[in-house]
């Protein structure tokens, strides 16, 4: 499969633990976008990179979140001390950043905190 | 700042009515439109865009900068068009995208 892949699918956490996501674009993708989404609503953008540069951020993404493209290849989402409302999907897209774009979207990591 | 509306959360017709899925907007500049489409247990993709006009899967959506709205219609619909559909607008060129709350589409045989 050559699409956008996020790993984990599932994760369970306690309230407080720390949680690291990972997506892995369409390699011949330079933008990475993270989006989370909860129950009822549709994705809200939390951040993006071109290759390795993190060009903007969400006021949705708290102190306690931070994403990572160290090569402007994969990417990680960590979220620390986790608090139920951190509970959702997080999805993953990938584009290729020239003209009128189509971004690619992954399975999604559902993160459930109890 | 950019927002998308999707007033309702549930379409439920009979295979072969018309369907007409409603996306209103708010944005401040020349609006690029899409329609990406959640079928049951597959990811996000992308349905159709504004500029393209073009039909896809039989449905076609235009943009009516007047009444600021980017509705999907299709004149039949079909069992397998039974997904969850989401209106997104980018604020720019090859930035992010900011989503309505989607709706679900029910197609009963």
């Amino acid at each position: 499969d050559t699409g956008v892949s996020q790993d984990p699918r599932h994760k369970i956490t306690k309230r407080g633990q720390n949680v690291t996501f990972r997506c892995d674009p369409i390699s011949e993708h330079n933008r990475l976008y993270w989006y989370r989404q909860t129950l009822g609503q549709g994705p809200e953008f939390l951040t993006y990179f071109q290759n390795e540069a993190q060009l903007e951020k969400s006021r949705l993404l708290s102190d306690r979140f931070s994403a990572e493209r160290p090569k402007g290849s994969f990417s990680t989402l960590e979220i620390q001390r986790t608090e139920q409302g951190d509970s959702a999907m997080y999805l993953c897209a990938s584009s290729t950043g020239t003209g009128l774009y189509e971004q690619y979207f992954g399975p999604g990591t559902r993160l459930t905190v109890t | 700042a950019q927002r998308v509306t999707q007033p309702e959360k549930l379409l439920s017709v009979f295979k072969g009515a018309p369907v007409e899925l409603k996306c209103n907007y708010s944005y401040s500049g020349s609006p690029e439109l899409f329609w990406y489409v959640q079928y049951s247990r597959q990811r996000l993709q992308l349905l159709l865009r504004h500029i393209s006009r073009e039909s896809i899967k039989g449905f076609t959506a235009d943009l009516n900068k007047g009444e600021t709205s980017f509705h999907l219609k299709k004149p039949f619909a079909q069992e397998e068009d039974s997904a969850m559909y989401y209106c997104a607008l980018p604020p720019g060129a090859n930035s992010k995208l900011t989503f309505g709350k989607g709706i679900t589409l029910s197609v009963r045989p």
